[in-house]
């Protein structure tokens, strides 16, 4: 059964950058049949989409975010990564990496999600 | 962009009841609508993917249903681990949205 884990910092400076990892156990990223996509929750609100990304690297992100956002893949490792820039306490969140099926874009499963605090 | 609208925000019921979240879009979506489960300080868990089809292992109590811009998410005979929020969620275009989320409480 797939596993996906998150792993990153709990608490980061704002105006730098996050960067968060997520290992996939499994299974493969390189398969055809999904997109690797992160996921963030601020405190108390809902779901927000960050970003996905295909084996072959095409990636598609949120346009509110998109300036800011970097996704890539580690086939190596079998792992995907988020890169952030410039924080503010707005970027304060849970962040879940998924598993995004081509089919009928639904997310299943997902990390336990990783706490992320901007803050100086 | 499509925004969803989900109502109500927050629901109160009892145990045995039956409950209806509604998700609607301002556009045709099709049935490319999902339906997630989740409880505090845990990942949202997918319930109901196109619309209408029960996730493998999702008690047959979830149901879904709706094309369009209507959708409907239904619990018959709500049992204790189903209070939760529920979010419904949509993709169009390469942009992913979710509804606002609806509590349900006891």
């Amino acid at each position: 059964q797939m596993q996906l884990q998150e792993s990153g910092p709990g608490l980061v400076r704002p105006s730098e950058t996050l960067s968060l990892t997520c290992a996939v156990s499994g299974g493969s990223i390189s398969s055809t049949s999904y997109y690797w996509a992160w996921i963030r929750q601020a405190p108390g609100r809902g779901l927000e989409w960050i970003g996905s990304i295909y084996y072959n690297g095409n990636t598609y992100y949120h346009p509110s975010l998109s300036s800011r956002i970097t996704i890539s893949l580690d086939m190596s490792q079998n792992q995907f990564s988020l890169k952030l820039n410039s924080l503010t306490a707005a970027d304060t969140a849970v962040y879940y990496c998924a598993r995004q099926h081509t089919k009928s874009n639904c997310f299943d499963p997902w990390g336990q999600g990783t706490l992320v605090t901007v803050s100086s | 962009d499509i925004p969803l609208t989900q109502s109500p925000s927050s629901l109160s019921a009892s145990v045995g009841d039956r409950v209806t979240i509604t998700c609607q879009a301002s556009q045709d979506i099709a049935n490319y609508l999902n339906w997630y489960q989740q409880k505090p300080g845990k990942a949202p868990k997918l319930l109901i993917y196109d619309a209408s089809n029960l996730e493998t292992g999702v008690p047959s109590r979830f149901s879904g249903s709706g094309s369009g811009t209507d959708f409907t998410f239904t619990i018959d005979s709500l049992q204790p681990e189903d209070f939760a929020t529920y979010y419904c969620q949509h993709y169009n275009h390469l942009l992913i949205t979710f509804g606002q989320g609806t509590r349900l409480e006891i």
